[in-house]
């Protein structure tokens, strides 16, 4: 069965510094990942998708995630926190079992930006 | 972009009512809707894929006769907790897609908290 580890639960940064999040996944097949924020109040924003090609994907708000099929990993970067990033990432991916499909989310990482 | 609402954002009832929440898509048409629960600084759980006119696609574990969805509209699903226990109490999340595919992006709603006393 599918499914997505993010092992970091909180992660404090300052404004300014460079924030990697750390995304692993589990699925058979070509894996389809994404990458959703969520701000109080807001619903799950999508932030950047990758389904094939280029494994360096380019996503809103100045966030790239680099796929890595060795290391099952999709991990989500971004050079220079700015105080507004703050808030819960969750890192996802779609699977399809012939009769169903869904995307299957890991459990979060809350980002916390100090400034 | 696509925007999807919900209504209410947050709602209190009393053990053994039932509680009705609204999805809509405000500017799209949604031919497929998802809904999602989500625990306190847990990963949303999808709980149903429900598709215009016809009869919602349960997650395993998941309680059909309890949680009632019914998408009559290609703007409209709604989720209906029947008979809500204070276990039921969680956030309620539903996502659109604006396409037919699944891997089309889904457009998250803001939420609904449900607290059951």
């Amino acid at each position: 069965a599918q499914s997505v580890t993010q092992p970091d639960i909180h992660i404090t940064v300052s404004e300014g510094a460079s924030l990697e999040l750390r995304c692993n996944y589990s699925y058979g097949a070509t894996p389809y990942l994404f990458w959703y924020v969520q701000s109080p109040g807001q619903g799950l924003q999508l932030l950047l998708k990758y389904f094939s090609g280029d494994t360096l994907v380019q996503g809103i708000k100045g966030f790239e995630a680099e796929f890595k099929r060795s290391q099952s990993s999709f991990n989500l970067r971004k050079p220079s926190v700015h105080w507004s990033d703050a808030a819960e990432y969750f890192c996802a991916v779609w699977s399809n079992t012939g009769t169903a499909s869904k995307l299957t989310f890991g459990t979060g990482t809350r980002l916390q930006v100090t400034l | 972009g696509a925007v999807v609402s919900q209504h209410p954002s947050w709602v209190i009832c009393k053990s053994g009512t039932s509680v009705k929440i609204e999805c809509r898509s405000l500017d799209f048409q949604a031919t497929t809707m998802f809904w999602y629960r989500q625990f306190p600084k847990q990963s949303l759980m999808l709980m149903a894929t429900s598709n215009e006119g016809s009869k919602a696609t349960y997650e395993q574990g998941v309680e059909k006769d309890k949680f009632l969805i019914n998408h009559a509209s290609l703007t409209l699903s709604t989720l209906t907790v029947t008979s809500a226990h204070p276990e039921d109490s969680s956030f309620y999340i539903c996502s659109a897609i604006t396409g037919t595919a699944s891997t089309d992006t889904q457009y998250f709603g803001p939420g609904t908290r449900l607290t059951v006393l």
